[in-house]
């Protein structure tokens, strides 16, 4: 069965640097998008990105977020200069060409900035 | 309330029990979404249901949507200690075709074998 893959499954990185977080979404799927889950709270949804571009984003994807899809497989989350309070798991998504159908989740990058 | 708050929080039963959990709502939405995750791990998709559909049913789960209420319900009948996991419900309010989807607190599911 088709999957989204995220690499790498846990990333530790010092404060100020940069991160990009990696996803492979499903072959077909032309949405994407990233969700964080700080430890112990909600799913919070970050970016949906369509046809090249941001479709929608939350607040807390301010300056320091970038999403790429560098090329036809890979979607990126780039965080410029990683503060503490980053420190959470990301995860990945991907939906079908009809949209407003379910997201199909990566198991999820754990970062780690300290 | 928050977009998508569950409850119980916290919900203990003995294998072979049901499992009723619980999510309200407070926007309109075009769909409500059941999601699992064990601990540590990724979300697990378990059902969609859309905002003119009132139940539907995937293998041993049960889902109920009201609208006029702006709540679902999760029902897992004759529990596992496999479903032992946090489930979360999440709304989909998107005005485009993408989907953005707003997930609820969870309810931690301990099922006892």
């Amino acid at each position: 069965e088709p999957e989204v893959t995220q690499t790498p499954s846990h990333q530790v990185t010092q404060m100020g640097q940069e991160v990009i977080l990696r996803c492979v979404p499903i072959s077909n799927h032309l949405y994407f998008y990233w969700y964080r889950q700080i430890l112990g709270q909600k799913v919070e949804f970050l970016v949906s990105f369509y046809n090249n571009e941001i479709s929608e984003k939350s607040e807390i994807f301010d300056d320091q977020f970038s999403v790429e899809r560098p090329d036809g497989s890979n979607f990126t989350l780039k965080i410029r200069s990683t503060k503490l309070e980053d420190s959470a798991m990301y995860f990945c998504a991907s939906s079908p060409p009809k949209g407003r159908t379910e997201a199909f989740f990566g198991q999820g990058t754990r970062l780690t900035v300290v | 309330s928050q977009q998508g708050e569950e409850d119980p929080q916290a919900l203990s039963i003995q294998e072979g029990e049901n499992a009723t959990m619980n999510c309200s709502y407070k926007t309109s939405i075009n769909n409500l979404q059941w999601y699992r995750q064990n601990s540590g791990r990724g979300l697990v998709h378990l059902i969609l249901i859309r905002s003119n559909e009132r139940e539907k049913h995937s293998g041993r789960l049960r889902v109920t949507l009201d609208t006029s209420k702006k709540s679902s319900s999760l029902l897992i009948t004759a529990s596992r200690a496999a479903d032992t996991a946090s489930y979360f419900c999440a709304t989909d309010t998107s005005s485009g075709g993408y989907q953005k989807v707003t997930f609820g607190t969870g309810t931690k599911l301990q099922v006892i074998p």
